[in-house]
C-alpha cells in the first residue's frame, strides 16, 4: 500500500496560511489523495481529496505536484478552531473491487495567536 | 442530512467477553468501512462493507468481524475481547466506496 509521511507537528500564526506538506512518493496512478482532520478523538472530519489536479473548496486547497509524488494542503486563513492533526491519506483501489483509505501518522498543527 | 450515526459511543467489557458495535450510515450511502484507532498504531483499517458483501478486509486476526444489511447498517464484533482490543472504533460511509468519505464520531471500547 502507497505510505504517506507528514512531519509530526507545524505551528501556524492565526489569520496566516497554514501549508501542511505530505510525502507519498509509492503512490499509484488511480490512487486518490485525501485529506481529513480529528480533533480530540472525534471522527475524522473530510477536507478535500483529488487524483492529479490541484483542487479547492470552502475550506482549503490541494496542491499535487506534477509527477504526485507529493502533495500540499493549504489553510487560507487559519484560525484557533483549525487546531487538530491532519492526516495525508491515500485511497488505495484494491483488485477486484473495493477501496480503503491507508492513513500516516499525521500532523499535529496548532494555530496560535 | 443525519450524519454517520454510531452506537454505543462507550463501552467497557472484560478480557474474553465479546461486544457487537453499529453503525448507521448516510442515507443513501452504501459503502461501510470500519477503522481501529490506538494511540500506538494510530488508524488501521479493519474492512469495507458495499451492499451486503465485505469488499476488503484488513490485517486483523479472524476474532474482528463484520456484517452489514440490506439497509446498508452495520455492524462490527470482536469475540474473546484482549487488553489490546481497547481503541476507538470508527466507521466511515460513502455512497458507493469513492468520493467523500464521512466518519460518525466512533465508538470508544475498553477492555479491563
Amino acid at each position: 500500500d502507497a505510505k504517506t509521511t507528514q512531519p509530526p507537528s507545524m505551528d501556524c500564526a492565526e489569520g496566516r496560511a497554514a501549508n501542511l506538506p505530505c510525502n507519498h512518493s509509492t503512490i499509484s496512478g488511480n490512487e486518490y489523495v485525501y485529506w481529513y482532520r480529528q480533533i480530540h478523538s472525534q471522527g475524522p472530519q473530510y477536507i478535500i481529496h483529488g487524483l492529479k489536479n490541484n483542487e479547492t473548496n470552502e475550506m482549503a486547497s490541494l496542491i499535487i505536484t506534477e509527477d504526485r509524488k507529493s502533495s500540499t494542503l493549504i489553510l487560507p486563513h487559519a484560525t484557533l478552531r483549525d487546531t487538530a492533526v491532519y492526516y495525508c491519506i491515500v485511497r488505495v483501489v484494491i483488485t477486484g473491487g473495493g477501496n480503503k483509505l491507508t492513513f500516516g501518522t499525521g500532523t499535529q498543527l496548532k494555530v496560535e495567536l | 442530512k443525519a450524519g454517520v450515526t454510531q452506537t454505543p459511543r462507550y463501552l467497557i467489557k472484560t478480557r474474553g467477553q465479546q461486544v457487537t458495535l453499529s453503525c448507521s450510515p448516510i442515507s443513501g450511502h452504501r459503502s461501510v468501512s470500519w477503522y481501529q484507532q490506538t494511540p500506538g498504531q494510530g488508524l488501521q483499517f479493519l474492512f469495507e462493507y458495499f451492499s451486503e458483501t465485505q469488499r476488503n478486509k484488513g490485517n486483523f486476526p479472524g476474532r474482528f468481524s463484520g456484517r452489514q444489511f440490506s439497509n446498508s447498517r452495520s455492524e462490527m464484533n470482536v469475540s474473546t475481547l484482549e487488553l489490546g482490543d481497547s481503541a476507538l472504533y470508527l466507521c466511515a460511509s460513502s455512497l458507493n466506496g469513492g468520493g467523500g468519505y464521512t466518519f460518525g464520531s466512533g465508538t470508544r471500547l475498553t477492555v479491563v
